[in-house]
């Protein structure tokens, strides 16, 4: 069965501090793909990065950095020197062959950022 | 391109009335999502639609909730009769479908906010 968990329910930080957001993800399918999405207070669900269970380089779009490791089955999101904006709910994603374009999503990381 | 479009941003009903949400999918998409966010939940998938078909509708919580896709370019969710229990965010998201790489990533409407008095 697929699964995500993200057990960091809450967490803040000071502004320009570094906070990385843990996913782990459970399936049993060998292609898969990753998601994380950011929800800031407007509310609106905004889609991140995507990553396939074949690629395992990290990932760096400006401030924000991924890492996938296959050997945990986590796929970690990391804000260097957090700003007030960065402040949302972020969910991660998991889809597989068997569950199609079907989405199984964590149950969010609530970050709020103090400046 | 607009995005996915959501209608109406916020809706206030009583309950027993038919409530209708709205949403028009990102030009070329072919499948589409219909989600439900709670604090107490967090976020549900009701229903997702590839090519107008519906695939799966295990998460849709009682017959009170329908999904239609009659094109390519619009669904909607009616709730029939509604419930103070249905009050939530209501998202609909649309993607390109699985294709012949894999998953593609959902691109989410602003949502409809329902509250059922």
């Amino acid at each position: 069965a697929q699964k995500v968990t993200q057990a960091q329910t809450e967490i803040s930080v000071v502004e320009k501090e570094d906070v990385t957001l843990d996913c782990v993800y459970e399936t049993r399918d060998t292609t898969y793909y990753l998601f994380w999405y950011k929800q800031p207070p407007s509310g609106e669900l905004v889609f991140l990065i995507r990553r396939n269970s074949f690629d395992e380089q990290n990932e760096i779009s400006g401030r924000y950095s991924w890492n996938f490791q296959k050997s945990t089955s986590s796929f970690n999101f990391t804000i260097t020197a957090s700003q007030v904006v960065d402040s949302a709910v972020y969910f991660c994603a998991l889809s597989d062959r068997n569950t199609g374009n079907q989405f199984y999503f964590g149950t969010g990381t609530s970050l709020t950022v103090i400046p | 391109d607009a995005g996915v479009i959501q209608s109406p941003r916020h809706e206030v009903t009583e309950m027993g009335q038919e409530v209708t949400l709205r949403c028009k999918p990102i030009s070329g998409h072919n499948s589409l999502f219909w989600y439900r966010q709670t604090m107490m939940r967090g976020l549900e998938l009701l229903i997702y639609f590839n090519n107008n078909v519906p695939i799966d509708d295990s998460g849709m919580p009682e017959d009170r909730f329908s999904a239609k896709m009659p094109n390519a370019s619009f669904s909607t969710l009616k709730i029939q009769p509604s419930e103070p229990r249905d009050s939530a965010v209501y998202f609909c998201a649309s993607s390109l479908g699985p294709g012949t790489s894999g998953s593609n990533e959902q691109f989410f409407g602003p949502g409809t906010r329902l509250t059922v008095l």
